[in-house]
């Protein structure tokens, strides 16, 4: 089975503009999360979706933003983009909601996004 | 609000002695507990989870944790290092009830041949 691929693996954006980020799950997987990983903030959740509905969000401002679509497959949005947001951002995938059982999340390479 | 302790930055070890990486954590309720490996330039790998039931769980690569609840601790062990070990581990704790995963800092693991 293919593992959780993230595209593109690198950007480089600057202050202002926007990105869109891509995650595809482990075939059958029907949940999503988002992490952002810096040095000094080490992995901070971001949000969850199962079935197309956010399940979960984390403490972010409103413009970081995502979706999933029907085939679970999952973008995330940031805008207006700060240099604080130069990060590497991970999406894990899990058969279900993070919350019902002990599912394992299993991660992605993750997007490195570098903001200048 | 749950929380998750890595007291190490970073644990050096000689290949072939025992390693241990510490973890202890808070949170309401009973917790699901993982570690992850991440090497660099790499995604976070699952090593081994406790849900319910025996305290001392075993993992991938000859690896193991002890939940103990009375510590709130969940310390990674393995009784022989190899250098192909040294990598940043994580420890996780997921609130049941929430869903919520909560991250430790992550622990710095080179092992020396």
């Amino acid at each position: 089975k293919a593992g959780v691929t993230q595209t593109p693996r690198y950007l480089i954006k600057t202050r202002g503009q926007q990105v869109t980020l891509s995650c595809s799950p482990i075939s059958g997987h029907r949940s999503v999360s988002w992490y952002q990983q810096t040095p000094g903030q080490g992995l901070q959740f971001l949000f969850e979706y199962f079935s197309e509905t956010q399940r979960n969000k984390g403490n972010f401002p409103g413009r970081f933003s995502g979706r999933q679509f029907s085939n679970s497959r999952s973008e995330m949005n940031v805008s207006t983009l700060e240099l604080g947001d130069s990060a590497l951002y991970l999406c894990a995938s899990s058969l279900s909601p993070q919350g019902v059982s002990g599912e394992t999340q299993y991660f992605g390479p993750g997007t490195r996004l570098l903001v200048l | 609000a749950q929380s998750v302790a890595q007291p190490e930055d970073q644990v050096n070890v000689a290949e072939g002695n025992p390693l241990t990486v510490k973890c202890t954590y808070s949170v309401s309720g009973n917790p699901y507990l993982f570690w992850y490996v991440q090497y660099p330039n790499r995604g976070l790998q699952f090593l081994l989870k406790y849900i319910t039931g025996d305290n001392l769980v075993k993992g991938s690569y000859g690896f193991e944790a002890e939940f103990n609840k009375s510590q709130t601790s969940f310390h990674l062990k393995k009784p022989s290092a190899l250098v192909s070990d040294s990598a940043l581990y994580f420890c996780a704790v997921r609130d049941v009830r929430t869903g919520k995963s909560t991250f430790g800092d992550g622990t710095t693991l080179t092992v020396k041949p």
